[in-house]
């Protein structure tokens, strides 16, 4: 298996246009994790996963972020419309099992830019 | 938030020599793990130390955890340049759900 596999690596984009970034997990996975890491906040869960349902949102800033799993492998964070306080590196994070019972596996990460 | 804070900071040793850092955090916890993470890298799981365990090691890594004190040790011995990079710890905290929280991370630097 290659991972957990995040696209894209980098994204510059302009502050107001709608950024989306994507995750695929471990195959036969059914937890999926999505964390922010900033210098001044460090590792940010945003929003939990587990067999396709969130479970635990509480840690997306607000409206303009939104995340799905259209389906068990594969999951989608957007942020719209983006502002430069959104610059960071996301990471995606696949599990099997739930929080209690298994590590975290997780991707290499998307490094957001927004001017 | 329930957050795991990892001490010393930043840590600098020489190669060969052992390093520990320590882990502390708030709440309650069914397991703790540790991670590693290279510079502009991902995360890379080091080792889940149960609620119930004292002491577990992988390799040259050694970590303890001491639920009444709420702390975490990992001793990496004999380290080695390729050490170098940011250990993070993380509980499984629960607040409404369970989730896992992150401490702020060591940053440990292995002179060859």
């Amino acid at each position: 298996d290659a991972g957990v596999i995040q696209s894209p690596r980098h994204e510059v984009t302009e502050m107001g246009q709608e950024v989306t970034l994507r995750c695929k997990l471990i195959s036969g996975h059914n937890s999926l994790f999505w964390y922010r890491q900033t210098m001044m906040r460090g590792l940010e869960l945003l929003i939990y996963f587990n067999n396709n349902v969130p479970i635990d949102d509480s840690g997306m800033p607000e409206d303009r972020f939104s995340a799905k799993m259209p389906n068990a492998s594969f999951s989608t964070l957007k942020i719209q419309p983006s502002e430069p306080r959104d610059s960071a590196v996301y990471f995606c994070a696949s599990g099997e099992g739930t929080v209690m019972n298994t590590e975290a596996f997780f991707g290499q990460g998307t490094r957001l830019t927004v001017v | 938030s329930q957050q795991g804070e990892e001490d010393p900071q930043a840590l600098s040793i020489q190669e060969g020599e052992n390093a520990t850092m320590n882990c502390s955090y708030k709440t309650s916890i069914n397991n703790l793990q540790w991670y590693r993470q290279n510079s502009g890298r991902g995360l890379v799981h080091l080792i889940l130390i149960r609620s119930n365990e004292r002491e577990k090691h992988s390799g040259r890594l050694r970590v303890t955890l001491d639920t009444s004190k709420k702390s975490s040790s990992l001793l990496i011995t004999a380290s080695r340049a390729a050490d170098t990079a940011s250990y993070f710890c993380a509980t499984d905290a629960f607040s409404g759900t369970y989730k896992y929280i992150f401490g702020t991370g060591t940053r440990l630097k292995v002179l060859a």
